[in-house]
């Protein structure tokens, strides 16, 4: 139990266009996911806390008008990067847990390539 | 979140037991002690958790002292695939709605 399914997993746009990544969770309600966002041989850092049916709050640092975090059920949040840029070329991955429980699961991650 | 200091990378022989030490010495009351692996381009994985006693599952122990401001993760039997990078993480609570804060972990290489 507790699949969390991210799409798409490897991605190439280019600078200027905006690019939509999707996270699922498949046999489970998700009130609340997490994106991060992890450079090379990087540490995973936390961009923003998705939550249904509400605004996102987004970590010090994070322009919420670039990066674009709806959740509109309780299955599927996505984040869409606005007007990308190659300095936005990075590995996003989105994470969920299960109410009540313990630990969280991951997505795949996406690789995105801004060129 | 507590802040947690973890080894920058370690070395374990295929077969052996991986010990892997974390301190978290601000860690408070309500925290739990998560433990998070991350093999190359991969998305983390969830290994194990404790609050204060010793756990263990399918995957691993934990052991956690009794004043709690440290943990080691043992891997009793390392293979090959469990060369990744081990996060420990410090963090509030069940639910669904903790953040946790990852910091650079350790790379564990297992060596045939």
């Amino acid at each position: 139990g507790a699949v969390v399914s991210q799409h798409p997993s490897r991605v190439i746009c280019k600078s200027g266009t905006s690019v939509k990544i999707e996270c699922r969770s498949l046999d489970f309600q998700a009130t609340t996911m997490f994106w991060y966002r992890q450079f090379p041989k990087k540490s995973l850092m936390l961009m923003a806390t998705s939550n249904e049916g509400s605004k996102a709050t987004y970590e010090q640092g994070v322009e919420k008008d670039k990066f674009l975090i709806n959740h509109a059920s309780l299955t599927l949040s996505t984040l869409t990067v606005t007007s990308a840029h190659p300095e936005d070329s990075s590995f996003y991955i989105c994470s969920a847990g299960l109410q009540g429980g313990y630990g969280y699961t991951f997505g795949s991650g996406t690789r995105l390539t801004v060129v | 979140d507590a802040k947690t200091t973890q080894p920058p990378s370690m070395d374990c022989a295929e077969g052996r037991a991986a010990n892997l030490p974390c301190n978290h010495s601000t860690i408070s009351g309500n925290e739990y002690v998560y433990w998070y692996r991350q093999i190359h381009s991969q998305g983390p994985q969830y290994i194990i958790h404790g609050l204060k006693n010793n756990e263990t599952n399918e995957m691993a122990s934990l052991i956690i002292t009794e004043d709690r401001k440290s943990s080691t993760l043992i891997l009793p039997h390392a293979t090959l695939r469990d060369t990744a990078v081990y996060y420990c993480i410090a963090a509030g609570g069940g639910g669904s709605n903790y953040k946790l804060t990852f910091g650079k972990g350790t790379l564990l290489t297992v060596n045939p």
